[in-house]
């Protein structure tokens, strides 16, 4: 099974900071990750899809990059609407995996 | 406007049989993998299994077959989420959703969750 790890597990950040969350994958899974955002009480919320491409309605502050085993979401110019937790997800042969999740707090 | 409407909260008892639903809207129902994702209080996210309705076909999460089965009615675009035997541990959050249909690698909608609560 492929198992993916994310850091920080808790991130603290001002609005308008510049936040990157990692998550890296236990073996080569190509571009095949998803970032998720959840908040307290709601679904989670599909940000970025293939490592980089932006879901339709998602701001543009939002971004993906990486490949193979190591991923990255980065979310520039933090608004207050962004404090929740995020989540990765791989995906290899219709077996989906997610990561921990990181929570990011106001500071 | 698509949209997944899953069933109201349930109390159980270990040992119970349960099902829980999810009615899809506004897209091509039998043409998308739909499935389940657990959060249980506090922790993170499971990928339990899908089910395309237009097969029948199902795959699963090796930690939860034999355990629950999915499947989907095409006719009336609702997909389900069977326990025979409930235990404490299937408390938490269940997520219904639906596999984008470009590449099949991302889970682009989803419902708004059905609690369980499973306690003697």
């Amino acid at each position: 099974d492929i198992q993916m790890t994310q850091s920080p597990s808790t991130l603290s950040a001002s609005v308008g900071d510049r936040v990157t969350i990692t998550c890296r994958a236990s073996q080569n899974i190509y571009d095949w990750v998803a970032w998720y955002q959840q908040k307290p009480g709601l679904a989670p919320k599909l940000l970025i899809y293939k490592a980089s491409n932006l879901e339709t309605g998602v701001p543009s502050r939002f971004s993906g990059s990486g490949s193979g085993t190591e991923f990255t979401l980065t979310i520039n110019s933090l608004q207050s609407d962004d404090f929740a937790s995020y989540y990765c997800q791989q995906y290899d042969s219709y077996a989906y995996t997610f990561g921990p999740g990181t929570k990011v707090d106001i500071k | 406007d698509v949209h997944l409407a899953q069933s109201r909260a349930e109390v159980k008892k270990p040992g119970e049989s349960l099902t829980i639903s999810c009615k899809a809207s506004g897209f091509d129902f039998p043409n998308f993998w739909v499935g389940w994702v657990r959060q249980r209080p506090g922790e993170g996210l499971e990928w339990m299994g899908l089910v395309f309705p237009a097969d029948p076909e199902s795959r699963y999460n090796p930690s939860f077959e034999g355990r629950v089965t999915i499947s989907a009615d095409k006719s009336t675009a609702t997909a389900y989420l069977m326990w025979d035997s409930l235990e404490a541990s299937d408390s938490g959050f269940y997520y219904c959703v639906r596999l984008a249909s470009v590449g099949h690698s991302a889970f682009d909608l989803w419902g708004q969750g059905t609690q369980l609560n499973v306690s003697s």
